[in-house]
């Protein structure tokens, strides 16, 4: 089983809908989560860190459930552009402070 | 540009031969990583380095790869008698240590390897 978990889509969305990504994570000492964007052939970006009291900014809200060790993305009102991977990610706390990816989840935003 | 540079962008090589890839992190942070990310995966984590010292080694990484860091600032990975299976985007990132745990890391455009 992998150490963080989301389902690889994709997800085929009108412009304006509202879609949610879903990740869980397996290590209940992970310190950090993230959500990262990456284009076609490309390095992964940071989008968004994501707390447990939820955060939000602009279209894209996350929340983090340290309890069920859940994290989601909520991205309102699609744009063309939003079309990417978008990877689920925890950083585990010690010494080395790597982190953990998901498969990605790929969206493709249709016109 | 004070971005994390990876080099080269893309590299073809026979299988058997080997390669180096290249990383030069943001100035000030002391902390490199290498990835490795292949077609419907998220990256995987290869290797870190702390300044110039290598402080975690995954077990992905076979006797065949190699990564120095040797003045803490620039790092090689070097892949030798390279495989079909080494096929695959070499990422590099850097971060700052001590720095905000809620802080991701800055990655590098990476390294297109093919082996043919």
């Amino acid at each position: 089983r992998k150490e963080v978990e989301q389902d690889p889509g994709p997800f085929n969305v009108p412009e304006g809908a509202t879609v949610a990504f879903n990740c869980t994570y397996s290590n209940s000492a992970s310190q950090s989560f993230f959500w990262y964007r990456q284009d076609c052939r490309k390095e992964p970006k940071l989008l968004m860190s994501v707390y447990s009291s939820g955060n939000e900014d602009g279209r894209f809200t996350a929340q983090l459930n340290r309890a069920s060790q859940y994290i989601s993305l909520l991205i309102r009102d699609s744009k063309l552009s939003d079309s990417a991977t978008y990877l689920c990610v925890v950083k585990r706390g010690g010494a080395t402070n790597k982190l953990i990816f998901g498969t990605g989840t790929l969206l493709a935003v249709q016109p | 540009d004070t971005g994390v540079s990876q080099d080269p962008r893309h590299k073809i090589t026979k299988r058997g031969q080997n390669v180096t890839f290249r990383c030069d992190p943001i100035s000030e942070h002391n902390r490199l990583y290498w990835y490795r990310q292949t077609l419907g995966q998220g990256p995987e984590f290869l290797t870190y380095f702390q300044n110039e010292a290598q402080l975690e080694k995954s077990r992905l990484l076979s006797d065949r790869f190699s990564a120095e860091r040797p003045k803490g600032s620039f790092s090689t990975l070097e892949i030798q008698r390279t495989e079909q299976g080494d096929s695959a985007m070499y990422l590099c990132a850097s971060s700052f240590s001590p720095g905000d745990p809620n802080f991701g890391y800055t990655f590098g455009s990476g390294t297109r390897l093919t082996v043919v």
